[in-house]
């Protein structure tokens, strides 16, 4: 049973640039969440997915965006990216208020 | 919305000592507290967890303690090992949320020496 993964692993992108990161739940889960995690900080929440609906965001500009597609898989996507943006963003799943899972993350530095 | 505050931001220990992580959270609706341990460059790990209807949780050398009236937990490990070292986060979930939306402690660097 594959746990949470998240593509790519690494990327680099230059400011202004648009990007798209990918995570797949663990199998049974039905709730994807994204969160940002600075170096040295603990992970922030962006945004959750329900039943391919935005559901709860948190305190991110709307640069951010997401989509949860029908076999509950997701996608975070960022338009004009800013130096303060590179960070490990990592997407956890789960099944309503449930332990929640992380997938390895993307690290997106942005130069 | 929840303020998770954790610490101490670092602690080293000798193989063998026990640990004593700390946390406190402000919404006193919330109910469920997760403890993560991210070993460099890798995921977020759930190590153990505790709900409000409980006031402890062990699994082997973990224990984690809950004290709702003073609204702070904690995580304890015994007899460390050189490979418990790594970031501990804790979390304390969102009480408005029906997804479980986590808030953050800002994490505490474990380091064992042998």
């Amino acid at each position: 049973d594959a746990g949470v993964t998240q593509s790519p692993t690494h990327l680099i992108k230059t400011r202004g640039q648009q990007v798209t990161l990918r995570c797949s739940p663990k199998s049974g889960h039905d709730t994807v969440s994204w969160y940002q995690q600075a170096l040295g900080q603990g992970p922030q929440f962006i945004f959750q997915y329900y039943e391919e609906e935005e559901r709860q965001r948190g305190n991110f500009p709307d640069r951010f965006s997401g989509h949860q597609f029908p076999n509950y898989s997701s996608e975070l996507n960022v338009n004009a990216l800013l130096l303060g943006d590179s960070a490990l963003y990592l997407c956890a799943s789960g099944t309503g208020r449930s332990e929640q899972y992380f997938g390895p993350g993307t690290r997106l530095t942005v130069t | 919305g929840e303020n998770v505050e954790q610490h101490p931001s670092t602690l080293s220990v000798q193989e063998g000592d026990s640990a004593v992580i700390k946390c406190t959270y402000s919404d006193s609706a919330s109910n469920y507290f997760p403890w993560y341990k991210q070993e460099l460059g890798k995921r977020p790990q759930l190590i153990i967890d505790i709900r409000s209807n409980v006031g402890e949780k062990k699994d082997q050398r973990i224990a984690v303690t809950l004290n709702k009236t003073a609204k702070h937990f904690s995580l304890h490990i015994t007899e460390t090992q050189p490979e418990d070292s790594a970031v501990y986060f804790c979390a304390a979930e969102d009480s408005g949320s029906t997804l479980g939306r986590l808030y953050f402690g800002r994490g505490t660097q474990l380091t064992v020496w042998p």
